[in-house]
Formats: C-alpha cells, structure tokens, sequence
C-alpha cells in the first residue's frame, strides 16, 4: 500500500496567518493527491482534488500543488472557520490511502 | 442538496454481523458510484469500498474482504454494507460517500454522510 505522511502533525496558527501543510507520498503517484478538511463531529469535505484543482465552493485562500511524491496545502489569511484537521488521500493505486492529518488550532 | 443518510450503527459483539444503510438524494444516484470510508481515533481515513453504477463491480480493502459485502439499490437510491464476522478492530464510524471521477484513474469523495458508529465489543 501507498503511505502517505503529513507534517506537521498539528500547528498552532493565528488568524492572518499563511499556513503550509505537507504530504510526502511512500512512492510517485503524479497529481493524484486529494486534500480534505474535518471539524470535528462532522464529515471530511474536498477541499481540492488532482494535486491543485480547487472544489467548487472553497474560498481561494486554499491552494494545493505538488506531484510525484511531495505535495503542498497552503491556507493564506487564516480564518476563523479553518480551525481544522487536514488530511491528504492518494488516487493512484488502491486502496486509496489517507495521510493522517494535520490539526490546525488557535495560537 | 445532495444527503446521504447512514443508519444501522450499533453496538455488536465480535464475531456478530450488522448491515449499514444509506440513503441517498439530490442527485442522480445511478450516475455515480458510491463508497463507504470508516474512521476511528487510532487508524485516522480508511476507504472501505467502491460500488460502480449498476452495482456490477465492487471494490474492497483487504482487512474486509470476504467478510464486508457492498450492494446498492437503484430503485431505493440507497447503498448498504453488510458487516460479518466483526472484529474489535472494525470499530469505527462508517461514512457513505459519493464517488466524483476526475479522470479514468483519479477520483474523490465529493459527499459524505453524517456517519454512523460501529462497536464492535463483549
């Protein structure tokens, strides 16, 4: 199975601040990277799917890059609703795996 | 709106069976494949399995294979999963979701339930 490994595992961030998220994938899997935003009690939602293709409905302060085995998540001007956990999913070979996310909190 | 409702989550001791149930609506079910991914505090994600349209082709993690069944019915727009032979490790919350194709290869969980708790204990 593909691992896929975030760090950090959680961060402390105040509102306004550029937040940056990585996921390190066990072996290439090209922009098959998704990223998914949890609160708690409540279900994962996409954020952005295919490495950098952001879901409709998502404010543009969330942006994703990467491919290959290095993927990015970054939060520009933090905002009150994205206290969060984040977690990254591979879709390149099953099963589809997830990262074991990142907890964003308040500083 | 698209919802998908879970139900059927239940306390069950080990070995014991359970069939989860969701109820989908707000979209055309049968265009789109369904999945379940459960979750529990010490393993985080993991998807479950897959149901293609017209239920013809099924998918599952290895850890379930042979014990979890994945079926669906069109005319009720539901998916289900049916669990035997439980273990303490299948505790979790089951989540049914939809399947969103980006490409051949490349798909997503678009939609997601509310969940639905399986403990599996004596």
């Amino acid at each position: 199975d593909i691992q896929m490994t975030q760090s950090p595992s959680s961060l402390s961030a105040s509102v306004g601040d550029t937040v940056t998220i990585t996921c390190r994938a066990s072996q290439s899997i090209n922009i098959y990277l998704n990223w998914y935003q949890q609160k708690p009690g409540k279900a994962p939602k996409i954020l952005i799917y295919a490495a950098s293709n952001l879901q409709s409905g998502v404010p543009s302060r969330f942006s994703g890059s990467g491919s290959g085995t290095d993927f990015t998540l970054t939060i520009s001007s933090l905002q009150p609703e994205d206290y969060a956990t984040y977690y990254c999913q591979q879709s390149y070979l099953s099963p589809r795996t997830f990262g074991r996310g990142t907890e964003v909190d308040i500083k | 709106e698209v919802q998908l409702v879970e139900s059927g989550g239940a306390l069950v001791q080990p070995g014991g069976s359970l069939r989860l149930s969701c109820a989908a609506s707000g979209f055309t079910f049968i265009n789109y494949w369904m999945a379940w991914v459960r979750q529990t505090p010490g393993t985080g994600l993991e998807w479950v399995a897959n149901i293609k349209q017209d239920g013809s082709e099924t998918y599952y993690v290895d850890s379930v294979k042979g014990r979890f069944t994945i079926s669906r019915d069109n005319a009720k727009t539901s998916v289900y999963l049916q669990m035997n032979s439980l273990r303490a490790e299948d505790t979790a919350m089951y989540f049914c979701a939809r399947v969103k194709y980006y490409d051949s290869r490349l798909y997503y969980f678009d939609n997601w339930g509310q969940g639905a708790l399986v403990t599996v204990s004596s």
